[in-house]
């Protein structure tokens, strides 16, 4: 079975830093997609980004950006000039040959000003 | 844009009682999904549906069951809600292909007393 494991339970950045926050996965599939979503206080889930497994390069969304190990299994996100919006928890997902897809337990990113 | 409504942001039920949670997409999304959120443990999928009338069970569907007689309506009922069912409770919709984004409900936090 699939598993995602975010090792982070808690991170903080001051303002205007950057931050990583890491994912990895475990997976037999050669053919998948990875996801970090972000869900503030609000609680709406919003994608951040994603990245198919195939593609070597890394994906990019404005201060969001990965870096996509596929031999280590490793998926984490780089926040750049972190604002206080970007408090929020952050999941990492992973999503394979089925419908569903498998959600690490999530990082709890703070943000001080 | 997409909207994915579940009835209530807020729900308190006894024991024993049978409880609906409602979600409805306005985008004729074919995949709809229920995931149970906790503290420490992530999001887990209970159930998933990718057609009307047709569904498959997530990683924790004992003591769930779901119905989807219409595309735009997914619920989730708790035949015999018991205080271990106390927790968040998040619908999400997408379009069928598995590198699609998951589109989510604000959540329902149920408590059972």
């Amino acid at each position: 079975a699939q598993t995602v494991t975010q090792s982070q339970p808690e991170m903080s950045v001051q303002e205007a830093e950057t931050v990583t926050l890491s994912c990895t996965y475990d997976t037999s599939e050669s053919d998948y997609y990875l996801f970090w979503y972000k869900q503030p206080p609000s609680r709406q889930m919003i994608l951040v980004i994603r990245q198919e497994a195939y593609k070597q390069q890394n994906a990019t969304e404005n201060r969001f950006s990965v870096n996509f190990q596929k031999a280590a299994k490793s998926f984490s996100l780089k926040i750049s000039d972190s604002q206080l919006g970007d408090a929020a928890m952050y999941f990492c997902a992973w999503g394979g040959g089925s419908e569903k897809l498998v959600f690490g337990k999530g990082t709890k990113l703070t943000v001080n000003p | 844009d997409v909207k994915v409504t579940q009835s209530s942001r807020y729900l308190v039920k006894r024991t024993g009682e049978k409880v609906f949670l409602e979600c409805v997409q306005d985008m004729d999304h074919e995949n709809m999904f229920w995931y149970r959120q906790d503290p420490g443990l992530g999001l887990r999928l209970i159930y998933f549906s990718y057609d009307v009338k047709m569904k498959e069970k997530g990683d924790i569907p004992e003591g769930y069951s779901v119905s989807r007689e219409k595309k735009e309506r997914f619920s989730l009922i708790l035949e015999s809600a018991s205080t271990n069912q106390t927790s968040m409770y998040l619908c999400a919709s997408r379009e069928a292909g598995r590198t699609e984004k998951l589109f989510f409900g604000s959540g329902t936090q149920l408590s059972v007393l």
